[in-house]
């Protein structure tokens, strides 16, 4: 089975930008492992901010964008708010199975 | 509007067995890939499994470690997606979720195995 990685944590200031990445031990991520983006607030279901690599939900805030960047999925975040601060999970797609990554704890201070 | 119930959740004993349901509505059901994916409490998320539409095969696969025990079903005359889980172990107890193609989730069902 694939294994999908995710910084375990990362920081970001208020108004600051952030990047999230989402590799694979199998090799480059690309648009054909059609990434997923879920977010999750403390006590609450996860949601999805982005679904196959790059598209967006009404309720995707537009300071969130999605890219390809070195071999791994990436999920950008320009101009952070306090709101942002939530557990960020990755969902790969390979032949016949999904992966989650671990999940990216993201702070904002 | 997309919207997902999942049903059928409960506390099942250890060995125990138990379908959950997720009635899907405000999309195309029949040509969805629907997915199962799993939240054990203070843990992260887990991908359980895929059901791919009747024109794709309509077959299913079941994440490794999980596909002696779980699986998928989907009944399409009632847009409705199923998880058979057997010989339910403690470490099922979790929230499950089905999740349609463009990463609609539900509200959860509440898995949890105990004695």
């Amino acid at each position: 089975q694939a294994v999908v990685t995710q910084e375990p944590s990362l920081t970001v200031s208020p108004g600051g930008t952030v990047t999230l990445t989402c590799g694979s031990n199998t090799g480059a991520v690309t648009s054909g492992h059609y990434a997923y983006w879920f977010q999750q607030k403390p006590g609450q279901a996860p949601r999805t901010l982005i679904y196959d690599t790059n598209n967006k939900h009404s309720w995707t805030p537009a300071r969130f964008s999605s890219s390809l960047l070195g071999g791994r999925a990436a999920l950008t975040l320009s101009g952070a708010q306090p709101e942002d601060e939530a557990d960020y999970y990755c969902l790969l797609s390979y032949v016949g199975s999904r992966v989650f990554g671990g999940g990216t704890k993201l702070t904002v201070l | 509007e997309v919207q997902l119930v999942e049903s059928g959740g409960g506390v099942v004993k250890p060995g125990g067995s138990l379908r959950l349901s997720c009635a899907a509505s405000g999309f195309t059901f029949t040509h969805a890939w629907m997915n199962w994916v799993r939240q054990a409490p203070g843990k992260g998320l887990e991908w359980v499994g895929h059901i791919r539409s009747k024109t794709d095969g309509g077959t299913a696969d079941c994440a490794a470690p999980l596909k002696d025990r779980f699986t998928l079903s989907r009944d399409d005359s009632k847009n409705t997606l199923y998880l058979q889980i057997n010989s339910l172990k403690t470490e099922d107890t979790a929230t499950y979720y089905c999740v349609s193609p463009s990463g609609h989730l539900g509200q959860g069902s509440l898995v949890t195995v105990s004695s």
